[in-house]
């Protein structure tokens, strides 16, 4: 079956220590993206993706860093230096071409203690 | 004014009830749009497209007013598996990759 996968689904760190977010898609998209969600919010967009060894910063790029070496995957490496790490994250792809119409795995809850 | 902003609710609607949520949007060179729906601690899942002509997708029904700059969702004969945040999604311009730009959701309660 095609479709995006994020592992895990749950995971607790203790602050001050970095940690990376899998995201695995088989859809053959092109953009890749991730977001993060708190509470009574919306999505916020950390990076994106459009092609293999290319990324750009979203809005929330701070304390957050990414790489493309594949096609098929994009992980996200929540550093110390992000203030307020404790969210719902999401990743997405979506073909490059516009309307853009992104396809969602089913997010990595993250908690830091 | 924000990007693209909708009333957070909450809807309670009675099961069998007509309900309808606007998302209003600042950037008129806006092009393409869409109605994503999220479960509670779940993700975002493309619920429809919205055409400028407005579009029907059985109890469902999305509409487009550029004009007033404002996107419709309507939802007939509410079931209670309808209940569930319904975020407006506009994606600014045409050509290359531009920033889609997610509202911070409706949220519907169908009530038995």
């Amino acid at each position: 079956d095609g479709g995006i996968t994020q592992s895990p689904k749950y995971l607790f760190r203790k602050e001050g220590q970095n940690v990376t977010l899998s995201c695995e898609q088989n859809l053959n998209h092109d953009a890749m993206y991730w977001y993060r969600q708190d509470p009574g919010q919306g999505l916020r967009l950390i990076y994106y993706s459009q092609i293999v060894n290319d990324f750009q910063k979203g809005d929330i790029a701070e304390g957050y860093s990414v790489s493309r070496e594949k096609k098929e995957s994009f992980p996200l490496t929540v550093t110390s230096a992000q203030k307020n790490p404790t969210a719902f994250y999401l990743c997405a792809s979506s073909i490059r071409q516009t309307p853009i119409t992104q396809y969602f795995g089913p997010g990595t809850r993250l908690t830091v203690l | 004014r924000k990007e693209v902003e909708q009333d957070p609710g909450p809807f309670n609607v009675p099961e069998g009830a007509t309900v309808a949520f606007n998302c209003t949007y600042s950037n008129s060179a806006s092009q393409s749009f869409f109605w994503y729906r999220q479960d509670c601690r779940k993700e975002p899942k493309l619920l429809m497209s919205v055409y400028s002509s407005g579009n029907e997708d059985g109890r469902f029904t999305a509409q487009l007013n550029r004009a007033s700059q404002y996107i419709s969702l309507l939802i007939r004969d509410s079931k209670l598996s309808d209940s569930a945040t319904y975020l407006c999604v506009v994606n600014p311009s045409p050509g290359g990759y531009q920033k889609v730009t997610f509202g911070t959701g409706t949220k519907l309660q169908v009530i038995p």
